[in-house]
């Protein structure tokens, strides 16, 4: 089993449709939770981070961590063409770097 | 303030061959991190790099090694290339040294074995 799995996609949804990105882990240690967003011929950025369970907006954006079940999501809302990604889920604890889910690809069709 | 920067962008090399990718981090940032990203991998952790001292090391063989200097810029080296080391490899800065800091990336430097 690998320590992070996220669905690769890909997504594709309509303009101002609400987007729920997913990822799961194994490892219990991990703390630290982010999100990166990467477009084409880009290096990841991060969109989201969030230390244990909990929500934490941000605008349109909205990550929320489930410790108890070692899943964690990200919330578009009222999704835009230039949301259109690769969405990385990516975690870590104190110790140890950090480990990126393979990424969700997310085409928003306006 | 100026990103990470992370030179050359583009590189073509040979299988045998060995190459060097430079990164200049945020100004600011001490702790430098490279991953490598494939289609099939995803981003894997390679090293990181705190103050010149090598912190975290990934499972990649011996033929990929790393060095940061005083001045935080790091460089990374791969050595008798395969074709299999084709991949974007990126590099990340963040503040300190420990995990409460994100990492902020570069653009990567795509290597092409050819």
């Amino acid at each position: 089993q690998k320590e992070v799995e996220q669905d690769p996609g890909p997504l594709s949804v309509p303009e101002g449709a609400i987007v729920s990105l997913n990822c799961t882990y194994s490892n219990s240690a991990f703390q630290y939770f982010m999100w990166y967003r990467q477009y084409s011929r880009k290096g990841p950025e991060l969109l989201m981070y969030t230390y244990s369970s909990g929500n934490k907006e941000d605008g349109r954006f909205t990550a929320q961590v489930d410790k108890s079940s070692k899943y964690i999501s990200l919330f578009i809302r009222d999704s835009q063409p230039s949301d259109s990604a690769t969405y990385l889920c990516a975690m870590s604890s104190r110790n140890t770097p950090l480990v990126f889910g393979k990424g969700t690809r997310l085409s928003v069709i306006a | 303030k100026a990103g990470v920067t992370q030179t050359p962008r583009y590189l073509i090399k040979t299988r045998g061959q060995q190459v060097t990718l430079s990164c200049s981090p945020i100004s600011g940032h001490r702790s430098v991190s490279w991953y490598q990203q494939t289609p099939g991998q995803g981003l894997q952790f390679l090293f990181e790099y705190f103050s010149e001292t090598q912190r975290n090391k990934g499972n990649f063989p011996g033929r990929f090694s790393g060095r940061q200097f005083s001045n935080s810029r790091s460089e990374m080296n791969v050595s008798t290339l395969e074709l299999g080391d084709s991949a974007l490899y990126l590099c990340a800065s963040s503040l300190g040294q420990g995990r409460l800091a994100p990492l902020h990336f570069g653009n990567g430097t795509r290597l092409t074995v050819t």
